[in-house]
């Protein structure tokens, strides 16, 4: 059972481009959160998501922000126009559902994303 | 909203020493508090749980404690190896919170 995958691992950006990045939950997980790690600092919620529903973007700047879980095909966490503060770690996790018992999360191994 | 408080920032112990990791929470109806350890450049990795039907639970040298009346539970590392080296941070959620809120972390150094 492969685990949450997320891609590219390794981003660049200069400021004003459009970042991309992908989670795959792990296998029979329909819930993703994204996380925003500063360095030195903790996990940051930004955004929770079920197949092709938002349920709490309460985390999330709502601007150049978004993000998505279609019905086919991985999470995306979009960003626009980056700026240099947008430079961190991100990280998706997964669940089975968002219900007692079967709310335990699994991280993926994260996008570092690099604004120059 | 909850907020968690995580004491202390960094912690160092002698190999073999034990270490102890408080979270303090706000909301009451908390009632999941997961504990994960990174190391560096590495992604959270889930080491230890606790829901609020019980006070204790152990897994080898890892334990956690839960003090529902006081709002706060613990992460105890016994025997401590030079691999436990990590930061480690607590996390709560409740039922009807869709998410976890997690401490500052706790950045724990094994000197052997």
């Amino acid at each position: 059972n492969a685990g949450v995958m997320q891609n590219p691992r390794h981003l660049v950006r200069r400021r004003g481009q459009e970042a991309r990045l992908r989670c795959s939950p792990m296998k029979g997980h329909s819930h993703v959160y994204w996380y925003r790690q500063l360095p030195e600092e903790g996990l940051k919620f930004m955004v929770y998501l079920q197949k092709e529903n938002i349920i709490d973007e309460s985390g999330m700047p709502k601007e150049r922000f978004s993000a998505e879980f279609p019905k086919e095909g991985p999470s995306i966490l979009r960003i626009q126009q980056v700026v240099r503060g947008d430079s961190a770690a991100y990280f998706c996790a997964s669940s089975v559902t968002g219900v007692v018992g079967t709310d335990t999360q699994y991280f993926g191994p994260g996008t570092r994303l690099t604004v120059l | 909203g909850e907020n968690v408080e995580q004491h202390p920032s960094t912690l160092s112990v002698q190999e073999g020493d034990s270490a102890v990791i408080k979270c303090t929470y706000s909301d009451s109806a908390s009632n999941y508090f997961p504990w994960y350890k990174q190391e560096l450049g590495k992604r959270p990795q889930l080491i230890i749980d606790i829901r609020s039907n019980v006070g204790e639970k152990k897994d080898q040298r890892i334990a956690v404690t839960l003090n529902k009346t006081a709002k706060h539970f613990s992460l105890h590392i016994t025997e401590t190896q030079p691999e436990d080296s990590a930061v480690y941070f607590c996390a709560a959620k409740h039922n009807y919170g869709q998410n976890f809120v997690f401490g500052p972390g706790t950045r724990l150094s094994v000197l052997p």
